[in-house]
Parts: structure tokens; C-alpha cells; sequence
């Protein structure tokens, strides 16, 4: 079955560590890639979105994600994390010839960053 | 705050019984979607509008599970005859049109007991 998977489910971080969140999807050809944040008690928040052009994607608050085609990955990272990143975060995909936007989200990971 | 809004944020139902949400999206947004997320999961895909038009909606749940958007602006997700499985937060974002971001509302979350 095609799908999204996040290998990570949660991630425990100290302030000032380097992130990466790993995100794989199963879609052959073109898809568009997301990462979506919710931060506790929030709602689902865009980060980053890639359609097409330059594979490294930079997104709000210093996050940003490399496409790498041939490994079927969208990777999330922050060179230095802060106590207010601590929330959880969800890859998701537009796959090939959707025409509605129907994303298919990873399972998430939650992300505990400590002071 | 002109955000996706949804109605009720919490709902205690009891087996069996109908459930109704609301969504109003943001304005002039054609495009209106629902996800359901259960606990530890990430959202999944049920249906999506283009103005009041149901576009696609065989990734709902079930035959209990219905959505409208009569005049292309709010809409409803019904669930009759709820069952346990039911319970989860049911999310509803839109977006202008395809390639544009979506924008999730903070969901509505349904406890069958």
C-alpha cells in the first residue's frame, strides 16, 4: 500500500541540539511534500511545502527539508532546536495525479525539547 | 481570528446515538476538507469539497459517515449510529484551490462511550 512513514515516533532533544526528522513516502512519480507542526493544543501549522525546483526546502522558524528523490525521502531539520519546538510533527504527501489535495500524513513525531 | 473554526471542539455521545460538526472555513476558500486523527496516528483523508460540490468521497469511513456543503461556504460532517471506533478528532481545513496551502482548523473531538 502507498504511504508516509516516519521512523522516528518520538525524539527527545536538549536546547541547542541539531534535528532531524526522517520522512519516506512509497509514491512513484511526481508528489508535492509537506511537514505540518502541532504544537500542544494547537492546530496543524504548515512548516514547509515542496512542489518542484530546488530540493532544499527552508521553511518558518529557521526548520528546513531536503528532497531527496532517489531515496523517496522529505527530511525535517533545525541546526539548533529551542524549548519552544517541542511539539509534534507530521510528513504528508500529495500523491501523483490528485487533483483535490488529498494529503496522506505520516504517523508523526513528537519532539520533547529540554530546557 | 479568521481561521478555519469548528463546532463543537468536544463532544461526549453515547453508542448509537447521531453526531453532527460544523465546519466554516476561511473566507473565499473554495476548497474544504475533513480528516479524522486517532490518538498517535496522523490525519487521514475522508472527503473534500470544491465550493458545494462533493468531489470525492469514497475515503469515507463508511455509509454512516456523510459530509454537505449546500451553499458552498460551511459545512457538516454527520456520523449516524456512532460506534467506540468512532472516537477520534475530526479536522477540517481549507485552501483557495490545489497547490495552495491548506489550513487545518483545531478539530472537533468525539468520545462514543
Amino acid at each position: 500500500a502507498q504511504s508516509v512513514s516516519q521512523h522516528n515516533h518520538h525524539v527527545i532533544l536538549s536546547e541547542a541540539a541539531s534535528l532531524e526528522l526522517g520522512c519516506n513516502y512509497s509514491y512513484g512519480g511526481t508528489v508535492n511534500l509537506f511537514w505540518y507542526v502541532q504544537y500542544p493544543g494547537q492546530h496543524l501549522q504548515l512548516l514547509l511545502k515542496y512542489f518542484s525546483g530546488d530540493p532544499l526546502v527552508k521553511g518558518i522558524k529557521g526548520f528546513e527539508a531536503e528532497f531527496i528523490k532517489s531515496k523517496f525521502s522529505f527530511n525535517l531539520r533545525k541546526p539548533s532546536v529551542q524549548w519552544s519546538d517541542t511539539a509534534e510533527y507530521f510528513c504528508a504527501v500529495n500523491p501523483p495525479r490528485d487533483a483535490g489535495n488529498m494529503l496522506t500524513f505520516g504517523g508523526g513525531t513528537r519532539l520533547m525539547v529540554k530546557p | 481570528d479568521t481561521g478555519v473554526s469548528q463546532d463543537p471542539r468536544h463532544k461526549i455521545t453515547k453508542r448509537g446515538q447521531n453526531v453532527t460538526f460544523r465546519c466554516d472555513p476561511i473566507s473565499e476558500h473554495n476548497r474544504l476538507y475533513w480528516y479524522r486523527q486517532t490518538l498517535g496516528q496522523g490525519p487521514e483523508f475522508l472527503t473534500y469539497f470544491q465550493n458545494e460540490a462533493q468531489l470525492e468521497k469514497s475515503r469515507l469511513l463508511s455509509d454512516r459517515f456523510s459530509a454537505e456543503r449546500p451553499k458552498g461556504s460551511f459545512s457538516t460532517l454527520e456520523i449516524q449510529r456512532t460506534e467506540q471506533g468512532d472516537s477520534a478528532m475530526y479536522l477540517c481545513a481549507s485552501s483557495v484551490t490545489v497547490g495552495n496551502t491548506i489550513y487545518f482548523g483545531e478539530g472537533s473531538w468525539l468520545t462514543v462511550v
